[in-house]
């Protein structure tokens, strides 16, 4: 069971606008920035968003990151097929003093 | 460029030990936090242990608590992970990562499995 919350689907035509959820409490999320990962079948985690809403330099602006309250949300605009991967959220837990993850959420372009 | 490089991950019988490697170049090593994180067959990803840039400070997931070791050596640019006492459950990629809340960098992994 994942600290974060994060639905294990989501799905989206070429194109389309899709976000992903990531709930928490005020001991992670509440009190601490959140990153999202993109992870495409067989490699390492890439960071596509951190300190909330920040794009590291290479991420397009297609991707973006949003936080309110105990929750955090990544948008996707302009969905490609490439865009079909695992998206994980992270951030930090101030009362288990460690770093925690979603669960992973899979995205499908139909 | 900063690159991530892992080693020394392999097949270990259950009650085992493991140390796992990562050399860093591209960046000034001693001055980032510096993680590993863990992702089993199939499964998401998990957290594992920090360390502060002088290593004065350690952080552990409840599970590895009192098994694994993170260190590190600023001078090889170097971080480690000895794992012992390993259990089935332990049996994942095991990836280095530059940060200690976000990471910015990742390794392409190295492979452990825990199995008789």
């Amino acid at each position: 069971q994942s600290v974060l919350t994060q639905p294990p689907s989501v799905s989206a035509a070429p194109g389309q606008k899709v976000t992903i959820s990531c709930s928490g409490s005020s001991s992670n999320i509440g009190n601490n920035y959140v990153s999202w990962y993109q992870q495409l079948p067989g490699t390492a985690p890439k960071l596509l968003i951190y300190d909330n809403n920040k794009r590291p330099s290479g991420i397009p602006d297609r991707f973006s990151g949003s936080k309110s309250g105990t929750s955090a949300t990544l948008g996707i605009t302009g969905l490609q097929t490439g865009d079909e991967a695992d998206y994980y959220c992270g951030t930090w837990d101030s009362s288990l003093s460690a770093a925690v993850f979603g669960g992973g959420t899979q995205l499908t372009v139909l | 460029e900063v690159q991530l490089v892992e080693s020394g991950g392999g097949l270990v019988q259950p009650g085992g030990s493991l140390r796992l490697s990562c050399a860093a170049s591209g960046f000034t090593f001693s001055s980032y936090w510096m993680s590993w994180v863990r992702q089993a067959p199939g499964k998401g990803l998990e957290w594992v242990a920090n360390i502060k840039q002088d290593g004065s400070e350690k952080y552990y997931v409840d599970s590895v608590k009192g098994r694994f070791t993170i260190s590190r050596d600023n001078a090889k640019n170097s971080l480690y992970l000895q794992m012992n006492s390993l259990r089935a459950e332990d049996t994942a990629v095991y990836y280095c990562a530059r940060g200690v809340s976000y990471f910015h960098y990742w390794g392409q992994g190295t492979l452990v499995t825990v199995s008789s």
